[in-house]
């Protein structure tokens, strides 16, 4: 069974750096692509980027370029989202999710990691 | 950026009914790279369709896909009780420029 497990929710203040993982198993890590949605009220989902665990390459959607970096440690087959500077507007629930290829529909999801940035 | 528009932003049905939902692309898409996702609260979307009329594993066969160039149809047969969930549209023929709709929220009336 295909699953993906993120870390929990977390707390943190404007400027700080932040973590958050997404361990996955039931299926070959590195032969499909993880990809990061990021989940508010305001503006639905928003898709942010995907990896490729199998030779880390990355592409970004330009709105997230810059904002946040993706990477994965294929020891571990887990996937990480990191920011080096919060903002209160990074506050959503982010997802992991698994697809096929670049072009293609997201077939599994975690279920969720919300992150609250307040100072 | 391609912008999908989602109607009606709620409907509301009984079990039993018939539901169809909307997805209007701002530009012609691939029918190949259009996708549904429900989402019941508290949970994760969960693939419904892709390439606009084909059902993901496990999907029931109420569930039925259609739709080309800018406009896409989801449409649920017979409503069960655990169909009431919110419903969104996803293109991702320009991935990782990938867009979802706004969703629309199917409710029990």
């Amino acid at each position: 069974e295909v699953q993906l497990v993120q870390s929990g929710a977390e707390v943190a203040k404007p400027g700080e750096s932040l973590n958050i993982s997404c361990e996955a198993s039931g299926y070959s890590f590195t032969s499909y692509w993880i990809a990061w949605v990021r989940q508010t009220p305001e503006k639905g989902l928003e898709f942010m980027g995907i990896i490729y665990p199998g030779d880390s390459e990355t592409r970004y959607n330009p709105s997230f370029q810059g904002q946040v970096t993706l990477s994965v440690d294929k020891s571990s087959t887990t996937a990480y989202l990191q920011w080096s500077s919060l903002r209160a507007s990074d506050t959503a629930i982010y997802y992991c999710a698994r697809q096929r290829g670049v072009v293609a529909a997201i077939s599994s999801w975690g279920q969720g990691t919300l992150v609250t940035v307040s100072s | 950026e391609i912008v999908l528009t989602q109607s009606p932003g709620a409907l509301s049905l009984s079990p039993g009914e018939r539901a169809t939902l909307s997805c209007r692309a701002s530009q012609s898409i691939s029918a190949s790279f259009l996708a549904w996702y429900q989402q019941k609260p508290g949970q994760a979307p969960r693939l419904l369709i892709y390439g606009a009329s084909n059902r993901a594993t496990g999907i029931p066969d109420r569930f039925s896909g259609s739709g080309s160039g800018t406009d896409f149809t989801l449409t649920i047969s017979r409503l069960e009780p655990e169909d009431f969930a919110v419903y969104y549209c996803q293109q991702f023929g320009r991935s990782p420029r990938c867009s979802f709709g706004q969703g629309t929220k199917l409710e029990i009336k």
